[in-house]
């Protein structure tokens, strides 16, 4: 079946630190895949996104790439602020079925000043 | 508009009574879903309306009930829950499109007492 694996966290890192969180994925073919962030009381925000191999997701700093040969998404990025604390969601959806999203676990970020 | 508007953004109902959540979008998406978050946890897919017909039905309770009246307009009808329902509720939409990813509102906070 499909399926998101992300690091576990919490994550804590002081600010301008750079942050790696890591995903990988389990699907068929090509999946499109996003990263989601929510801010604390908040729904869910698209972050980024790719559709296809090799495909590099930015946005407000943040990158992601496409790599089919290890089945990843890590979602990086090279200094972050105390705003970027929240919850990040690597998540998928399939190439084959039904057009579902499918989450990871979520990682929680905390960047302290 | 590029949102997706949720209304109520709190509730808090007793098991006996019945209300109803309230989301709209008018970015002419065809899809529109209802999702449930508890705390720490990545939302799950309760209802998919593709083309305004229910597709996809996650084995939810039927005190959960949805409504989609119009491309625009999706409702879900509460009643008699019980203490585990409260939850973040999420609506989203998407156009149908494995690409594209959903649009989610800032969700309604539901607590049942």
């Amino acid at each position: 079946g499909n399926s998101v694996t992300q690091m576990e966290g919490p994550v804590t890192l002081s600010e301008e630190a750079f942050l790696t969180i890591n995903c990988t994925y389990t699907a068929t073919g090509y999946p499109s895949l996003f990263w989601y962030v929510q801010y604390p009381g908040e729904g869910l925000q698209l972050l980024l996104k790719a559709t296809k191999a090799d495909d590099k997701g930015s946005n407000k700093g943040f990158e992601a790439t496409y790599r089919k040969e290890t089945t990843s998404f890590h979602l990086e990025k090279g200094s972050v602020q105390v705003s970027d604390s929240a919850v990040y969601f690597c998540a998928l959806i399939p190439i084959q079925g039904a057009q579902k999203l499918v989450f990871g676990q979520g990682t929680r970020l905390t960047i302290n000043p | 508009d590029t949102e997706v508007t949720q209304t109520p953004k709190h509730l808090v109902m007793g098991m006996t009574n019945k209300k109803s959540l309230k989301c709209e979008q008018h970015m002419g998406h065809r899809a529109m879903y209802w999702y449930k978050q508890k705390a720490k946890k990545p939302p799950e897919l309760m209802f998919v309306y593709s083309y305004e017909k229910l597709s996809i039905n996650e084995s939810v309770p039927s005190r959960f009930s949805p409504e989609c009246p119009n491309s625009s307009l999706l409702n879900l009808h509460l009643h008699a829950l019980q203490p585990e329902d409260s939850a973040l509720y999420l609506c989203a939409s998407s156009p149908y499109t494995r690409d594209y990813g959903y649009t989610f509102g800032s969700g309604t906070r539901l607590t049942v007492v």
